[in-house]
């Protein structure tokens, strides 16, 4: 059972390039998130699905786009990359009640020289 | 805006001595109470959720709810060098489809 599974697990890029992050899960969970993580900061969300179709933007958006392809995988898109977009990335996923707890990919760590 | 506050450390403990956690949060209509373990270039793994208050008990770890006093803390009997990590608090709100996160606790048990 993979659970979250999140690539690539490393990237380096050049500032202006793009990529897309790719996350999927097989727990047949309903909302998934994408939340960014810098030193000093915790865990910021940048955009979330709470049901497949709908797409929701989280604290800190800007710079980025994502796709629900279908219920397993939620991607995020960074079209032109940033220096400030230097980041571990975690994918996290949750059956959909709130009351229960959110299952994190092992993340993406991306540079942007 | 919804706020979580904890305390960014570290704090550091002695093998064997009980770690006391402690995270505060804004919003009243929060409903639901999360603890997560991180490693450092890990990801975050669940340790514990309350969502009534009081106390709730799982092995060496209880979550403890204040919901008067927007408080929810974790502690941690019996301190292992293996429960040296960041500690992040996560909180949910009424009606809201996300958590919000504190910036977590650095934890050191010493050996």
């Amino acid at each position: 059972n993979a659970g979250v599974t999140q690539t690539p697990k490393f990237q380096v890029l050049k500032t202006g390039q793009s990529m897309t992050l790719q996350c999927a899960q097989d727990m047949n969970h309903n909302s998934m998130y994408w939340y960014r993580q810098d030193p000093g900061m915790g865990l910021r969300l940048i955009y979330y699905s709470a049901s497949e179709g709908t797409t929701d933007k989280g604290e800190v958006p800007n710079g980025y786009n994502v796709s629900r392809l279908n219920k397993r995988e939620f991607s995020l898109r960074l079209e032109s990359a940033a220096p400030s977009q230097t980041s571990v990335y975690f994918c996290a996923s949750i059956t959909g009640a709130m009351n229960q707890p959110q299952h994190f990919g092992d993340g993406t760590r991306l540079s942007i020289l | 805006q919804k706020e979580v506050e904890q305390n960014s450390g570290p704090l550091s403990v002695p093998e064997g001595a009980i770690a006391s956690l402690n995270c505060t949060y804004s919003d009243r209509g929060s409903q639901s109470f999360f603890w997560y373990r991180q490693y450092s270039g890990k990801s975050p793994e669940l340790i514990m959720f309350i969502y009534s208050n009081g106390d709730k008990e799982d092995g060496r770890f209880t979550a403890q709810l204040n919901k008067a006093s927007q408080y929810v803390s974790l502690l941690i009997r019996d301190s292992q060098p293996s429960d040296s990590a960041t500690y992040l608090c996560a909180v949910n709100s009424a009606g809201y489809s996300t958590l919000t996160f504190g910036k977590g606790t650095m934890l050191l048990v010493s050996p």
